[in-house]
């Protein structure tokens, strides 16, 4: 497969856990936030999102929290199965004209069955 | 959403020589972005495809290293010209969609 993941701090879980991969963002005035997934050979995956206007969203089996206090926003995701090892970015939007993303560094998801 | 291919998935290219990645979207998108990730690294703008004008690169990217067209609404091209092995990575274009953002499955470039 590809080398996606391959330098990036990793959090192993045993399946059935629940994950929680945490990312710091940069610029106080980004106003929409997104999980990526990536796979091995594939392009990012949307997750899921939350404007700065909130502070939690949910989903199906994943939560996102945003605390602006501190810029950090954290992907929480319940009862892991191994269909969800992969590597998450964060991402954010700095520019609203453009709507360009700013991806964060990445974490390696692991999912131990 | 939108499904985007890229063309080739992946090459070997020598050095000096340029390569072009096509990227098809089924739908209109607004917005389309070229974006490269190195091996083992987070991903990077390079420049938004702009439709009949010029593409708006990033910072440390240029027009003459990486043209780009976007002849219309669901198709662009990047072209990664004069090569070097440090331009060995995978580039991934994207359409936006209302907020939603759609990658391509990226092209993974190797120059030797």
């Amino acid at each position: 497969g590809e080398n996606v993941g391959l330098h990036l701090p990793t959090l192993s879980v045993q399946e059935g856990d629940n994950s929680i991969i945490n990312c710091a963002y940069s610029n106080s005035a980004s106003d929409y936030f997104i999980w990526y997934k990536q796979e091995s050979g594939k392009g990012p995956q949307f997750i899921i999102d939350i404007r700065s206007n909130m502070d939690k969203r949910q989903g199906q089996r994943v939560t996102v929290l945003l605390n602006k206090t501190v810029k950090h926003l954290s992907l929480q995701i319940a009862a892991t199965q191994p269909g969800d090892s992969a590597v998450y970015f964060c991402a954010e939007i700095l520019d609203t004209g453009r709507r360009a993303l700013t991806f964060g560094s990445g974490t390696r998801l692991q999912v131990q069955p | 959403s939108a499904v985007i291919s890229q063309k080739p998935s992946r090459d070997i290219c020598q050095r000096g020589t340029s390569l072009t990645i096509q990227c098809q979207v089924d739908s209109q998108v607004t917005m389309m972005f070229w974006y490269r990730q190195q091996p083992g690294q987070s991903l990077t703008l390079i420049a938004t495809a702009n439709q009949g004008s010029e593409a708006t690169y990033e910072s440390g990217f240029v027009i003459d290293k990486f043209p780009i067209s976007r002849p219309n609404l669901t198709f662009s091209t990047l072209t990664v010209s004069n090569m070097s092995p440090e331009d060995s990575s995978i580039y991934l274009c994207s359409g936006q969609t209302h907020n939603e953002q759609f990658f391509g499955p990226g092209t993974r470039l190797t120059v030797l």
